[in-house]
Formats: structure tokens, sequence, C-alpha cells
């Protein structure tokens, strides 16, 4: 079946770090890719999504790309803030349209941002 | 404000109660969802509605029981639960399937005692 594996945490940086959360997959088919933030209290937002390999997904600082070769799915930011500070998900979806389908989701990575 | 609303925010239940969760959308979606999150494990899917069918049931136990009367509206009722049933139980809507993204609702804390 479908899973997602990402770095569990938590991760530690200093306010302006460079951040990687890295996530790979395994899927029978084509996934979309996604990824999901969760601040303290709430539930998950969606920050960014790509659909086919070598799209780059990207909204807020975050950007992630597509890699079919790599089966990954990594998270990158410039210059972390402290209102970074959240959990962060990678998640996969095999049917990129039409039709109802569940996301799989990985474990989640804490990220914590310290000023 | 996502769009998608939970209610109640925090529900402590007795193991013989019975209670239910509410779950509203008025983005326009035609899929809504529920999941359970708990500490250290992934997000699992329970139940997926899809124009107001129900389309997948994970096994979950039948203690569990949806409701989708409408295209906005999403329940979950609960009865004769167990401590392991202690979670965060969030609700999600979607468009066209999950591959365009889910919007999440906040969640509902469930402490079972």
């Amino acid at each position: 079946g479908d899973s997602v594996t990402q770095m569990e945490g938590p991760v530690t940086l200093s306010e302006e770090a460079f951040l990687t959360i890295n996530c790979t997959y395994t899927a029978t088919g084509y996934p979309s890719l996604f990824w999901y933030v969760q601040y303290p209290g709430e539930g998950l937002q969606l920050l960014l999504k790509a659909t086919k390999a070598d799209d780059k997904g990207s909204n807020k600082g975050f950007e992630a790309t597509y890699r079919k070769e790599t089966t990954s799915f990594h998270l990158e930011k410039g210059s972390v803030q402290v209102s970074d500070s959240a959990v962060y998900f990678c998640a996969l979806s095999e049917i990129a349209g039409g039709g109802a389908d569940g996301l799989t989701f990985g474990k989640g990575t804490h990220l914590i941002i310290q000023p | 404000e996502t769009g998608v609303t939970q209610t109640p925010r925090h529900l402590v239940m007795g193991m013989t109660n019975k209670k239910s969760l509410k779950c509203e959308q008025h983005l326009g979606h035609n899929a809504m969802y529920w999941y359970k999150q708990s500490a250290k494990k992934p997000l699992e899917l329970m139940f997926v509605y899809s124009l107001e069918e129900r389309v997948e049931n994970n096994s979950v136990p039948s203690r569990f029981s949806p409701e989708c009367p409408n295209s906005s509206h999403l329940f979950l009722h609960l009865h004769t639960l167990q401590p392991e049933d202690s979670a965060l139980y969030l609700c999600a809507s979607s468009q066209g399937g999950a591959g365009y993204g889910y919007t999440f609702g906040s969640g509902t804390r469930l402490t079972v005692v």
C-alpha cells in the first residue's frame, strides 16, 4: 500500500536558519503530493502541493519539488521565523481528481524555531 | 476560520455515554472526511463521504457511526467508547477529490474517561 516517511523530530533551529524536512513516499500509481502544517490547537492547513514530476509547490517562502526518480518531496525554506514553529505533515493522494479518496499522511515533523 | 467548522472543540465522555461530533462546511465541496489524530501516529482516515454516499470505511469499530445528511454536514456518533479512543478528531472537505487538497476543521479533542 501507499506510505509516507518523514523525519519525526523535533527539529530545533535558530531564527533565520535554513530548513529542510525530508519526505519520501511509496505509491503504486502516480500520486499528487502535499505538505500540510498544523499550528498548536488547530487543524491542518494545506501549505503547498505538486501534482506531477518536477513540479515545484511554493507558499509563504516554503518550497518542495516533486522528484519522481527519488520518490521524494522535501520541504525547504531559506530563512525560518519563530512563527513557523508547528507540525508539518507530508501526504500523498493516488487520485489527482474526480471521485472521493483519502490522503495518506506521514507521522508529522515537529519544528521548533528559537529566537 | 477555514470554512470547515467542528463542534464541540473539546469533549469529555464516559465509556457508557453517547455523544455526537458535528462538522459543517459552506465551501460548496462535495466530499467530506473524518480523520483520527493520535499522538505519535499518522493521521488515520476513518470515513469518506462523496456526494453524501459513504465511499470508504477503513475497518473502523462499530462504536463509531458516521452520518452525512447533506453535502454540508457530517456527524460522527459515538457510543460505548474506550479510553484508547481519546484523540483529536478532524473533519475535512474537498472538491473533486483529495488530489485537489483538503480543507480541515480545527478538530474536536475527545477524552474518554
